[in-house]
């Protein structure tokens, strides 16, 4: 079975401190989304990540593929309040067909 | 340039009676997806269907629950006989289903609040 493992599932720091959250599976994917989801909305995409050893950067938010395409990883530099929410990694299946599979998440949660 | 929209925003039922939800995608879009979620966890999948077809209904309750995509209109996920188990956030995302990475980006509605009395 195909899983995206995250961690950790519960973060909480204080703003202006680094942060960096992770995505594993035991299974090559040829692209992992991210997404965040703030109180009370949907889900909303970040960033997709294609090429192993890719490093994307989105203003305080780098991302970064593993070599191999098995992981992949995020982190935020000097966390704002702002950043709170939960953090979804998720990809398509490399069985085919278009259902993609999430990852538990991560919840941040950060301090003013 | 809509997103997904998906109404009712919030939805009150009385245990016994019917729940609908709905779902309008993207622009162009022709995959849609539902998700359950529950306070504090992540997104359960439910179910994907293209226009007129459900293609894995895999994370769908076999009773009670079920889900259209029709030619014309919104997709539907109706809950018959509502449990106050039901009581959820349950969401709705499209995509592209095209191949290539962007094929499977999806993009979220802001989510039905049912909630069973």
């Amino acid at each position: 079975t195909q899983l995206l493992e995250q961690s950790p599932q519960f973060l909480s720091i204080q703003e202006g401190e680094n942060l960096t959250v992770y995505c594993n599976s035991s299974s090559v994917f040829s692209s992992l989304q991210w997404y965040r989801q703030e109180p009370g909305e949907g889900p909303v995409l970040l960033v997709t990540v294609v090429t192993g050893g890719e490093v994307k950067k989105l203003k305080r938010l780098t991302f970064q593929f593993g070599d191999a395409r098995k992981d992949s990883s995020l982190h935020i530099t000097a966390a704002q309040p702002g950043d709170t929410g939960l953090y979804l990694c998720a990809g398509p299946p490399n069985t085919g067909g278009f259902k993609t599979i999430f990852g538990a998440g991560t919840r941040l949660f950060v301090k003013a | 340039n809509a997103g997904v929209m998906q109404n009712p925003r919030h939805l009150v039922r009385r245990r016994g009676q019917e729940a609908r939800l709905r779902c309008s995608p993207m622009k162009g879009h022709s995959h849609v997806y539902w998700y359950r979620q529950l306070p504090e966890e992540g997104l359960k999948f439910m179910v994907y269907l293209q226009k007129e077809n459900i293609i894995d209904e895999s994370g769908m309750p076999k009773e009670r629950f079920s889900a259209e995509f029709p030619k014309e209109g919104p997709s539907i996920l109706r809950i018959q006989q509502v449990v106050r188990g039901d009581s959820a956030a349950y969401f709705c995302a499209s995509s592209l289903g095209t191949s290539g990475t962007t094929g499977y980006e999806q993009y979220f509605g802001p989510g039905t609040r049912l909630t069973v009395t």
